[in-house]
């Protein structure tokens, strides 16, 4: 069973720290993998992707991949009360095209 | 540009009856996807299409779902009969589906159907 781990939370963090969501995967056959952010109510929406082992950052927010942990992260830097919502992790098909698998995702709240 | 339509936004139905979902993919997107998404939990596949082929339906329980992309471009999923354990979020996700990068999913709004 190929799987995707999150830690459910809630993770609480104050305005302008720094949050850091993290998750890990079974199958090493993975070779893309995604964040989502979902808000209460409303439908997934794409934040970023990865499919190189290190950092990549767009904006607030920086991915971090390590294929030999299977490990998966997603940092928001100057975190506002706006980020508050639930962080999807997924692991997305190599080019064998194995379906993409979510975890079921981190709530994050964001005190003002 | 257009994102993934879906619907209707919602439905309320008594169970044994049937329901029919609708989506409309963005424009040039080759792959489409079905999910069914449980409150607490992440979304989980029901079918995947590339083009006008189911190529992963092994989670769509047969009994009483079904789905059809015809054309390779809009789709619709239906349930028929309705159970009360139906009652989820039904979300519909498009991609490029050429290349690692272009397989990024991009979802439409969702329908919530409740089944009492």
């Amino acid at each position: 069973q190929k799987e995707v781990e999150q830690n459910s939370g809630p993770l609480s963090v104050p305005e302008g720290a720094i949050a850091s969501l993290n998750c890990t995967y079974s199958d090493r056959g993975s070779q893309s993998f995604f964040w989502y952010r979902q808000y209460s109510g409303k439908s997934p929406e794409l934040i970023m992707f990865i499919y190189s082992n290190g950092d990549k950052e767009d904006g607030r927010f920086t991915a971090q991949l390590n294929k030999a942990s299977q490990y998966v992260s997603l940092l928001i830097r100057d975190s506002q009360p706006s980020d508050s919502a639930t962080y999807l992790c997924a692991a997305g098909p190599n080019t064998g095209g194995f379906k993409t698998i979510f975890g079921a995702g981190t709530r994050l709240f964001v005190k003002a | 540009e257009a994102g993934v339509v879906q619907s209707p936004r919602y439905k309320i139905i008594e169970k044994k009856q049937p329901v029919a979902f609708w989506c409309n993919p963005i424009s040039g997107h080759n792959t489409l996807y079905w999910y069914l998404q449980n409150l607490g939990q992440g979304p989980e596949l029901l079918i995947r299409y590339e083009n006008e082929e189911a190529v992963d339906d092994s989670q769509l329980p047969k009994d009483r779902f079904s789905a059809e992309r015809l054309k390779g471009v809009d789709s619709t999923l239906k349930i028929q009969p309705a159970e009360l354990g139906d009652s989820a979020v039904y979300l519909c996700a498009s991609s490029l589906g050429q290349g690692v990068s272009a397989d990024t999913q991009y979802f439409g709004p969702g329908t919530r159907l409740t089944v009492l």
